[in-house]
């Protein structure tokens, strides 16, 4: 079985700031790591996937995560916060066979600040 | 590519009754879910199809929850009996069969208000 935890359910930080979103996993078996971002009232469009190949992943709008095995960590970054960010963002993972069906965590927002 | 489509975006029902919410997925993507997600939560798997074999349901989804997909294209939900608890944005997604390319393509999300 597959899980993910986010850390912080709500993170604010200055337009221009760091942002850092954390996640860790934990699966039986290699897994595949997701960031999707959800702004409101929409679907889920994804940011990101890690899928056993590079380990720093680079996605959509300037964001990017590193798989580190051995924290068991997929942490979401972004150099310079925008004020378009701010969204709720899903960290998700599944296993690297089978029909990898996607298991999200709760969930993180994030709040920019002008 | 147009995405994955679902219909209707809202609908508000009043308790007891049935609902049927319809997606679209990406053509020629042979893998379709269908998702819950509540206020503050993430989204939570329900069902999943591989064409028009449904291979595996959450014990999320009650006797009154029935999903289908019958030529293996569009899928169709089906709540029964509608209770407050199924107030909720119900997603479909979709996505290719091999590995490397198995990236979950969500659609806009169907709301549904149960009053």
């Amino acid at each position: 079985a597959q899980s993910v935890t986010q850390l912080g359910s709500h993170v604010s930080v200055s337009e221009g700031a760091l942002v850092l979103l954390r996640c860790n996993y934990s699966s039986s078996v290699p897994p595949y790591l997701f960031w999707y971002v959800q702004y409101p009232n929409q679907g889920l469009q994804l940011l990101l996937k890690y899928t056993s190949a590079a380990t720093l992943v680079k996605g959509i709008n300037g964001f990017e995560a590193e798989f580190k095995k051995s924290e068991t960590s997929f942490h979401l970054t972004k150099p310079s916060a925008h004020m378009s960010d701010a969204a709720e963002y899903f960290c998700a993972v599944s296993a690297s066979g089978g029909y990898q069906k996607v298991t999200f965590g709760i969930g993180t927002k994030l709040q920019v600040i002008p | 590519d147009t995405g994955v489509s679902q219909d209707p975006r809202h609908k508000i029902t009043k308790r007891g009754q049935n609902v049927t919410f319809r997606c679209d997925p990406i053509s020629e993507h042979n893998r379709l879910y269908w998702y819950r997600q509540t206020l503050g939560q993430g989204p939570e798997f329900l069902t999943y199809f591989q064409n028009e074999a449904q291979l595996e349901k959450s014990r999320l989804l009650s006797d009154r929850f029935s999903a289908e997909r019958p030529k293996g294209s569009f899928s169709t939900l089906e709540i029964q009996r509608t209770e407050q608890g199924d107030s909720a944005m119900y997603l479909c997604a979709s996505s290719t069969g091999t590995p490397e390319k198995n990236t979950i393509y969500f659609g806009e999300g169907s709301w549904l208000t149960v009053v």
